[in-house]
Order: structure tokens, then sequence, then C-alpha cells
């Protein structure tokens, strides 16, 4: 079955530095690709998406490109800052014989804090 | 801008009460879907709605579980009867084209 392996987290940062969440799938076929987000005490949004090879997504500062060749859809941001803190979740939606109604299958998540 | 919005907020109940969650959609999406996250791990599937029938469910949803769309607005998930290990976050999902999936804030049910 489909599966969504992020790295393991907390993540602690200043301000400013460089964010890599790394994330990497299985599935058959060709998935979408996503990156949600959690700030505390809310549900979850949509960051950004990917549904091809080669395509990168990007929202707020944030890229991820989807890599077919290394099943790899990391998440970047070049410059965070304190309002970042918050859980990002790596997901995909595959398609199981030819059908999909859109099942998302989520990586476990890993939280970001960042420091002033 | 629309989105899905979910109540109660937050829900105890006493183990072997029926629950109902409520969810309302964003309005012209035709896809659904209820999720939860047992605090502390994975956001899991637990089914799908379209055309007002249940297009794909996981394991965990069982007979305790079942969905309803009853007035073309409101999407229900109902625990018949909960279990402790039912406490979790769930969330609602829609979506227009069974892709993009916008979610709801969560209700957080807590069972004693």
């Amino acid at each position: 079955g489909n599966s969504v392996t992020q790295m393991e987290g907390p993540v602690t940062l200043s301000e400013e530095a460089f964010l890599t969440i790394n994330c990497t799938y299985t599935a058959t076929g060709y998935p979408s690709l996503f990156w949600y987000v959690q700030y505390p005490g809310e549900g979850l949004q949509l960051l950004l998406k990917a549904t091809k090879a080669d395509d990168k997504g990007s929202n707020k500062g944030f890229e991820a490109t989807y890599r077919k060749e290394t099943t790899s859809f990391h998440l970047e941001k070049g410059s965070v800052q304190v309002s970042d803190s918050a859980v990002y979740f790596c997901a995909l939606v595959g398609v199981a014989g030819g059908t999909s109604y859109g099942k998302l299958t989520f990586g476990q998540g890993t939280i970001l804090t960042v420091h002033p | 801008e629309p989105e899905v919005t979910q109540t109660p907020s937050h829900q105890v109940t006493q183990m072997g009460q029926e629950v109902i969650l409520r969810c309302v959609p964003i309005s012209n999406h035709l896809y659904f879907y209820w999720y939860r996250q047992i605090l502390g791990q994975k956001v899991e599937f637990l089914v799908s709605f379209y055309n007002n029938e249940i297009s794909e469910k996981s394991e965990i949803f069982d007979d305790q579980f079942s969905v309803e769309r009853p007035d073309g607005s409101n999407f229900t998930l109902k625990i018949r009867s909960t279990k402790l290990e039912d406490s979790a976050m769930y969330f609602c999902a829609s979506s227009e084209t069974k892709e993009t999936q916008y979610f709801g804030p969560g209700t957080r049910l807590l069972v004693l």
C-alpha cells in the first residue's frame, strides 16, 4: 500500500535559518504530493502541492519538488520566521487499480519550532 | 474565502454512548472525507463519500461508524457506541476535484 515517511522531529531553528524537512513516499502509479501545515490549536491547511514528476509546489516562501527518481518531496524554506512554528505533514493521494477517490495518506508529521 | 466548518469543537462522552460529529463542507464540493488523529500519531483516513454513498473506507471504519449527508449541506460522522480508543481529533475535509482537500478545524473527542 501507499506510505509516506518524514524525517524525525522535532526540528528547532533560529529565525532566518534554512529549513529542510525530508519526505519520501511509496506508491503505485503517479501520486499527487502535498504538504499540509497545522498551527497550534488549528486544523490542517494546505501549504503546497505537486501533481507530476519535476513539478515544484510553492507558497509563502516554502517550496517542494516532486522527484520521482528518488520518490521524494522535501520541503524547504530559505529563511524561517517565528510564525512558521507548526507541525508539517507530507501526504499523497494515490491511484489504486485506476480509481482514486482522493484518500490522503499522511506522514507522521514534523514539529518545527523557530526561536527569535 | 469559503471554508469547511465543524461542530462541536470539543466533545466529551461516556464510553458506550453515541456521538455525532457535524461538518459543513464547502458548498460546491462533491467529495467528502473524515480523518482522525489520535494524540501524537499520524492523521488517518476513515472514509470518503461521493454521490451520496461511501466510496472508500479504511479498516478503522467498522460497523460502529456511519456517515450521512442528511440535507445537502451537512456531512455527519456517527459513532454508535464509543470506546476509549475512539478519543482523537476528527477532521472533516471536502474537495471539488477529489485531489486537493480542504480541512475543517476538527472536533476533539474525549471518551471517558
